[in-house]
């Protein structure tokens, strides 16, 4: 089935040590989410592509970066994760108003 | 971020009552708008969206949009046991490109 992919499902690293965390797409969609969420919280919105065009909203930390190579994968990069890092970080992709959703990340810091 | 507001619940309704969850938005911009389902550790899945003045109805859900009033509304009939889960509002911009998410209220519904 087409789906959104992301791995690991859970990941655990150190206070500072960097951390990237994958996602993939088999539906061809041209624009990419990454969001954060913490408990009982709002998904945070923390980039978006469209296409290669990389959009970084206003308040994400410098800490947070991305990449997408090509249509189909994308990637956070975290590069010295505090402990308020410590997270779901959710992939998505959309397409005509509809968004399609990973399963998450489950980041933990130790 | 645009602002989206949610009622934190939770909202406690009986099996087989209506649920009525509700959401304020503050950007008068705001062109569509979402219905997210989000059952414990899992991810958001989307259920509703509207896009007009009025009511949209999907099976047992009912979506409302008021934008001269600035809210939006799920109504949930017939409720069942699987509905017990946070259901977040989300508003979109920008040609559908951002999507901004409220905190969610978090339903029980009592068998």
């Amino acid at each position: 089935d087409a789906m959104v992919i992301q791995n690991p499902r859970y990941q655990v690293t150190q206070f500072g040590k960097p951390v990237t965390l994958s996602c993939s797409q088999t539906l061809n969609h041209n624009v990419m989410y990454w969001y954060q969420q913490k408990s009982s919280q709002a998904p945070k919105l923390l980039f978006h592509y469209y296409d290669k065009d990389f959009n970084n909203e206003a308040d994400t930390p410098d800490n947070f970066q991305s990449r997408r190579p090509n249509t189909s994968f994308c990637f956070l990069d975290i590069r010295s994760p505090g402990l308020g890092d410590a997270a779901m970080y959710l992939c998505a992709t959309s397409w005509a108003g509809e968004q399609y959703f990973g399963p998450g990340t489950r980041l933990t810091v130790t | 971020q645009k602002e989206v507001e949610q009622n934190s619940g939770p909202l406690s309704v009986p099996e087989g009552a209506i649920a009525s969850l509700n959401c304020t938005y503050s950007d008068r911009g705001s062109q569509s708008f979402f219905w997210y389902r989000q059952y414990s550790g899992k991810s958001p899945e989307l259920i509703m969206s509207i896009y007009s003045n009025g009511d949209k109805e999907d099976g047992r859900f009912t979506a409302q949009l008021n934008k001269a009033s600035q809210y939006v509304s799920l109504l949930i009939r017939d409720s069942q046991p699987s509905d017990s889960a946070t259901y977040h509002c989300a508003e979109n911009q920008d040609n559908f490109n951002k999507f901004y998410f409220g905190s969610g209220t978090k339903l029980n519904v009592k068998p």
